[in-house]
C-alpha cells in the first residue's frame, strides 16, 4: 500500500520558516517525480513545486520563488520543503504527491496533508 | 499560465441519474488533461488522465473526454459516495500545472 506522510506544519508567525517533510513507503520512492500541492482554507489546489527523481530539476510557482526551495532524500524517502519568509497567503493545507506521466504530468498518489498557518 | 475554468460551481444531481462536468483550458491543452475528485478533509484522489484514461481502481461510471481547450467529465448511475468537489488539471505545459477552480456536485 501506498503511503505518504506529511509532518511539520503549524502556526508560524508571518517573516517565519518551517520545514515540510513527506515520508514514502509503499513506492520505489527514487522513480518518482515529487510535488508539493497546497490549498488554502475554502479553496481550490495550486501546485507549488517539483522536484525530478535525482534532485537535479528544480521548478516552483512563481508566487515562492526565492522563498521556498524543495528537496529530496531518496535514501530516507523523504521528500521536504523549506518555506522562508512566510506570508499570510501560505496558509494552506499541503500536500505532497507523486507525479507521474511521460512527461511528468499529473499527481496519482496524495498524503494526508499537513497544516500550515501564518499569522500573529 | 494556461487557466483553467471549470463549469458549473456548483451542480445539484439527484443519486442514480448522470452529472455531467465541464473544464474549459484558456489555450489547447491536447488531451493532457487530469480529473481528480475531492471529499471533505481528504486528499484529492486521480480519476482521469489523458482526458479520458480511468486510473487504477477508478469505477466505469467516471468517464472524460474532450480535447483541445473544452472537456468533460461524466458520472452516471450517480452513487452517494460520488458527491464530492471535482477539479481538473492541465499539464501540457508546466511550470506551472495549473487546476480548474472545482465543481461541487451536491445531492439533489
Amino acid at each position: 500500500e501506498v503511503q505518504l506522510v506529511e509532518s511539520g506544519g503549524g502556526l508560524v508567525q508571518p517573516r517565519g520558516s518551517l520545514r515540510l517533510s513527506c515520508a514514502a513507503s509503499g513506492i520505489t520512492f527514487s522513480r518518482y517525480w515529487m510535488s508539493w500541492v497546497r490549498q488554502a482554507p475554502g479553496k481550490g489546489l495550486e501546485w507549488v513545486a517539483n522536484i525530478k527523481q535525482d534532485g537535479s530539476e528544480k521548478y516552483y510557482v512563481d508566487s515562492v520563488k526565492g522563498r521556498f526551495t524543495i528537496s529530496r532524500d531518496n535514501a530516507k524517502n523523504s521528500l521536504y520543503l523549506q518555506m522562508n519568509s512566510l506570508r499570510a497567503e501560505d496558509t494552506a493545507v499541503y500536500y505532497c504527491a507523486t507525479v507521474s506521466g511521460w512527461l511528468v504530468e499529473y499527481f496519482d498518489y496524495w498524503g494526508q496533508g499537513t497544516l500550515v498557518t501564518v499569522s500573529s | 499560465e494556461i487557466v483553467m475554468t471549470q463549469s458549473p460551481a456548483t451542480l445539484s444531481v439527484s443519486p442514480g441519474d448522470t452529472a455531467t462536468l465541464s473544464c474549459r483550458a484558456s489555450q489547447s491543452v491536447s488531451s493532457n488533461l487530469a480529473w481528480y475528485q475531492q471529499k471533505p478533509g481528504q486528499a484529492p484522489r486521480l480519476l482521469i488522465y489523458g482526458a479520458s484514461t480511468r486510473a487504477t481502481g477508478i469505477p466505469g461510471r467516471f468517464s472524460g473526454s474532450g480535447s483541445g481547450s473544452e472537456f468533460t467529465l461524466t458520472i452516471s448511475s450517480l452513487q452517494s459516495e460520488d458527491f464530492a468537489v471535482y477539479y481538473c488539471q492541465q499539464y501540457n505545459k508546466w511550470p506551472p500545472y495549473t487546476f480548474g477552480q472545482g465543481t461541487k456536485l451536491e445531492i439533489k
